[in-house]
């Protein structure tokens, strides 16, 4: 079984500012993806990026990139000139290739961004 | 294009009811998912369809129950109904078994 951890249940960045969240997996799988998801107060669970983890090259979509370490099992976000709007929780998740979709979730990272 | 969608939007229900809880994937999607989610907590998997067969099953006991009809929509059954299931039920729908999926908004169960 995959367990997600996220050792940080929140954190806090200025506007405009970078911040990074961690996330830590736990696998015998080779071949899975890695998710992080965003869902703010309206609890609407939105994806944010996505890891493949044959993938060398670490994802990066817009503001938000990835750290991925696949020794070190660990997958962190990174998400820079942080706005209002990112204030949300975040959650890592795991999806094992041979096991359908099924994601397995991290506890989250609350996320607010000050003014 | 529509997203997912999850109906009710919130629901309250007394201990040992029964709730039945619908969700519509995205057009042209054929998988759904379903989660739960616990104030404060990440979801946790329950269920998985394709095609309108069962895909996969978390750690959840057989009081929760599933089925995905012809047009992909897919209904969450819960028997019996205890204080520990409030929670928020997540609906997720994807285009296959191995692609990513989206959310719908939930539907919030209070069970008093």
């Amino acid at each position: 079984a995959q367990t997600v951890t996220q050792s940080q249940p929140e954190m806090s960045v200025q506007e405009a500012e970078t911040v990074t969240l961690s996330c830590t997996y736990d696998t015998s799988e080779s071949n899975y993806y890695l998710f992080w998801y965003k869902q703010p107060p309206s609890r609407q669970m939105i994806l944010v990026i996505r890891q493949e983890a044959y993938k060398q090259q670490n994802a990066t979509e817009n503001r938000f990139s990835v750290n991925f370490q696949k020794a070190a099992k660990s997958f962190s976000l990174k998400i820079s000139d942080s706005q209002l709007g990112d204030t949300a929780m975040y959650f890592c998740a795991f999806m094992n290739n041979n096991a359908g979709n099924m994601l397995t979730f991290g506890g989250g990272t609350r996320l607010m961004v000050k003014p | 294009d529509a997203g997912v969608t999850q109906s009710p939007t919130h629901l309250i229900k007394t201990r040992g009811q029964q709730v039945t809880l619908r969700c519509s994937p995205i057009s042209g999607h054929k998988s759904v998912s379903w989660y739960q989610q616990v104030l404060g907590q990440g979801p946790q998997f329950i269920f998985q369809y394709y095609e309108k067969e069962e895909r996969g099953r978390g750690n959840f006991p057989d009081r929760f129950s599933a089925r995905q009809f012809p047009n992909y929509s897919s209904e969450l059954n819960v028997n019996a109904l205890l204080l520990g299931d409030s929670a928020l039920y997540l609906c997720a729908s994807s285009a296959g078994v191995l692609y990513e999926q989206y959310f719908g908004p939930g539907t919030r169960l209070t069970v008093t």
